[in-house]
């Protein structure tokens, strides 16, 4: 079946770096998406990679490898705000284009 | 532009009752989808609609069903309502539900089935 796994939790220190990553077994999608959603609030786009390579914006970076099936966001200059769940998601065109997104990541930021 | 909408945010239910949920897209946008929201189970995808017609459905049973009006407004409706029915309903619109459009989420509806 389609899965999109996610490490469920992640720390990180003010100011820091952190990459959250997404590994994939479906057999083919459009492009990978992440969001960003906030306790209590609602999941908000970050980014999208439509090709391989690194798609950058401002502090966010995400990636995607189709060979490797595997992608990943990457966070700099961490701020106490990131504090959040991240999700990667996927438009899967071997299932009907049903959208598949991945367990979450929730990121902690410490002082 | 004003935002996704949903109404109502919370519902309180009884096992057994049918509740219905709303959404209003984005203007000019034409693609709504539906997501429940649990803690165990992250998000996950009930169906899509577009221009009126569903266009993809998520797994799960026919209690659950939606619909999409000419202004593109959406309703899902649950009947026989189970305790494992308690989640956040969220929908997101979308321009067109391309790949490569970006889907933007509503508040959610908090569903608590009692």
């Amino acid at each position: 079946g389609q899965s999109l796994e996610q490490p469920s939790e992640v720390t990180a220190v003010e100011g820091a770096i952190v990459q959250i990553n997404c590994t994939y077994q479906t057999s083919g999608f459009y492009g990978l998406s992440w969001y960003q959603q906030h306790d209590g609030g609602a999941p908000t786009f970050l980014s999208y990679n439509a090709l391989d390579g690194l798609e950058e914006t401002g502090r966010f970076s995400s990636f995607l490898s189709r060979s490797d099936s595997y992608g990943y966001l990457l966070l700099q200059e961490l701020q106490m705000k990131d504090s959040a769940s991240y999700f990667c998601a996927v438009r899967d065109y071997s299932s009907a284009s049903k959208i598949i997104f991945g367990s979450g990541t929730r990121l902690s930021i410490r002082p | 532009k004003a935002g996704v909408t949903q109404t109502p945010r919370y519902l309180i239910k009884t096992r057994g009752q049918q509740v219905t949920l709303s959404c209003s897209p984005i203007s000019g946008h034409r693609s709504v989808s539906w997501y429940q929201q649990t803690p165990g189970q992250g998000l996950q995808f009930l169906f899509e609609y577009f221009s009126e017609t569903q266009r993809n459905k998520g797994n799960f049973p026919g209690r659950f069903s939606g619909r999409q009006f000419s202004n593109s407004r959406s309703e899902m409706n649950v009947s026989t309502l189970e305790l494992g029915d308690s989640a956040l309903y969220l929908c997101a619109s979308s321009l067109e539900g391309l790949a490569t459009d970006t889907q933007y989420f509503g508040p959610g509806t908090r569903l608590t089935v009692l």
